[in-house]
């Protein structure tokens, strides 16, 4: 099974700042990645799929990269309501399997 | 407007029986792969099934495999998840998504959850 790895698992950044996440695939999975961010007490939300394009209304500073094992998620300017656990997933197989999820506060 | 709206969690006792459910609306269900996906308390996300737009094709992760049953009925745009052989590593909140396809794709939708606690 492909295992998906996140670092950090948490960070405090300031708001305009720029944030950057990472996720590795255990074994190359193409641009099969997508990104989902989870509020507080909230359901998640895709923000992110083929690894860079962007869902339809989310706002344009959230921007995605990479292909086969290594992918990053960046804030380009932190806002308040960016608070926020962020999930990388695999869906080059049918084994959805998510990372740990990284949680974003505000300093 | 796609939604997705589970129903059937509650308190069970360890080794009891559950079955979820998710009423879709909005999109043509049967063209749709569907999923479960589960959040224990304070956890993060784990995906636990999916179920292809036919319902022929079915995954499971190794830590339901042979106690929950994924299924689909096309005709009342209605997801289940059959839970059996409950333990107290089952209790999360239970989330239904929709994937982007007929196959393996991204959860571009997802309900509210519902919570399945157990514990005696």
């Amino acid at each position: 099974d492909i295992q998906m790895t996140q670092s950090p698992s948490s960070l405090s950044a300031s708001v305009g700042d720029r944030v950057t996440i990472t996720c590795r695939a255990s074994q190359g999975i193409s641009n099969y990645l997508a990104w989902y961010q989870q509020k507080p007490g909230k359901v998640p939300k895709l923000l992110i799929y083929a690894a860079s394009t962007l869902q339809s209304g989310v706002p344009s500073r959230f921007s995605g990269s990479g292909s086969g094992t290594d992918f990053t998620l960046t804030i380009s300017s932190l806002q308040p309501e960016d608070v926020a656990t962020y999930y990388c997933q695999n869906y080059n197989s049918a084994l959805g399997t998510f990372g740990q999820g990284t949680k974003v506060e505000i300093k | 407007e796609v939604q997705l709206v589970e129903s059937g969690g509650g308190l069970v006792q360890p080794g009891g029986s559950l079955r979820l459910s998710c009423a879709a609306s909005g999109f043509t269900f049967s063209s749709c792969a569907m999923n479960w996906v589960r959040q224990a308390p304070g956890k993060g996300l784990e995906w636990v099934s999916t179920i292809s737009g036919s319902g022929s094709s079915k995954f499971y992760a190794d830590s339901v495999k042979g106690r929950f049953t994924i299924s689909r009925d096309n005709s009342k745009i209605t997801l289940y998840l059959q839970m059996n052989s409950l333990r107290a590593e089952d209790t999360a909140v239970y989330y239904c998504a929709k994937a982007s396809g007929s196959g393996i794709g991204r959860f571009d939708t997802w309900g509210q959850g519902t919570l399945v606690t157990v514990s005696s």
